[in-house]
């Protein structure tokens, strides 16, 4: 059984530039959260999807959207890229527990 | 903002020694858990606990919870090298454990 897996591994853009990040859940899990993690930081939540619908949002700026297709899979999209956002992206997915499973994550950089 | 702090930020220790984290929140929660993470890579749970809870094992883990102290403490007990990472605890700042809000975790080094 396949964990959480996230696309692309690793990731240089520029400021300005938009970026779309990738994330397929765990077998059977319907509910996917994204973090951010900045370099010696400890995660901070994005915001969560479920039913294809955004259920709850971090405090984060509108430069960050995301997507949950019908296959429960989900997408973050990051525009106006800043140099702030360079980090480590990480999705997680759970399935009406209370445990969190994350995915390896993407890095981030910007230039 | 981060809703808890882990304690110490950085520890060292030979293997075979035990390996003791603390992490203090500010909210009430439904429970709290604790993941691993190698390298700036995902992380890995290791444990949950719930609030009406005050001790929980699993293997060479044991984590306890003092919801009056709002407080958790991390033991892992004859540590190996492969131990090395950081460690981070987690609650679920409202009701419904969607959203986990970590502290900035420990960083621990085992020695061989």
């Amino acid at each position: 059984d396949a964990g959480v897996t996230q696309s692309p591994t690793h990731l240089i853009k520029t400021r300005g530039q938009q970026v779309t990040l990738r994330c397929s859940p765990k077998s059977g899990h319907d509910t996917v959260s994204w973090y951010q993690q900045a370099l010696g930081q400890g995660p901070q939540f994005i915001f969560q999807y479920y039913e294809e619908e955004e259920r709850q949002r971090g405090n984060f700026p509108d430069r960050f959207s995301g997507h949950q297709f019908p296959n429960y899979s989900s997408e973050l999209n990051v525009n106006a890229l800043l140099l702030g956002d360079s980090a480590l992206y990480l999705c997680a997915s759970r399935e009406g527990g209370e445990t969190q499973y994350f995915g390896p994550g993407t890095r981030l950089l910007v230039l | 903002s981060q809703q808890g702090e882990e304690d110490p930020q950085a520890l060292s220790i030979q293997e075979g020694e035990n390996a003791t984290m603390n992490c203090s929140y500010k909210t009430s929660i439904n429970n709290l858990q604790w993941y691993r993470q190698n390298s700036g890579r995902g992380l890995v749970h290791l444990i949950l606990i719930r609030s009406n809870e005050r001790e929980k094992h699993s293997g060479r883990l044991r984590v306890t919870l003092d919801t009056s102290k709002k407080s958790s403490s991390l033991l892992i007990t004859a540590s190996r090298a492969a131990d090395t990472a950081s460690y981070f605890c987690a609650t679920d700042a409202q009701g419904g454990s969607e959203k986990l809000v970590f502290g900035k975790g420990t960083k621990l080094t085992v020695n061989p």
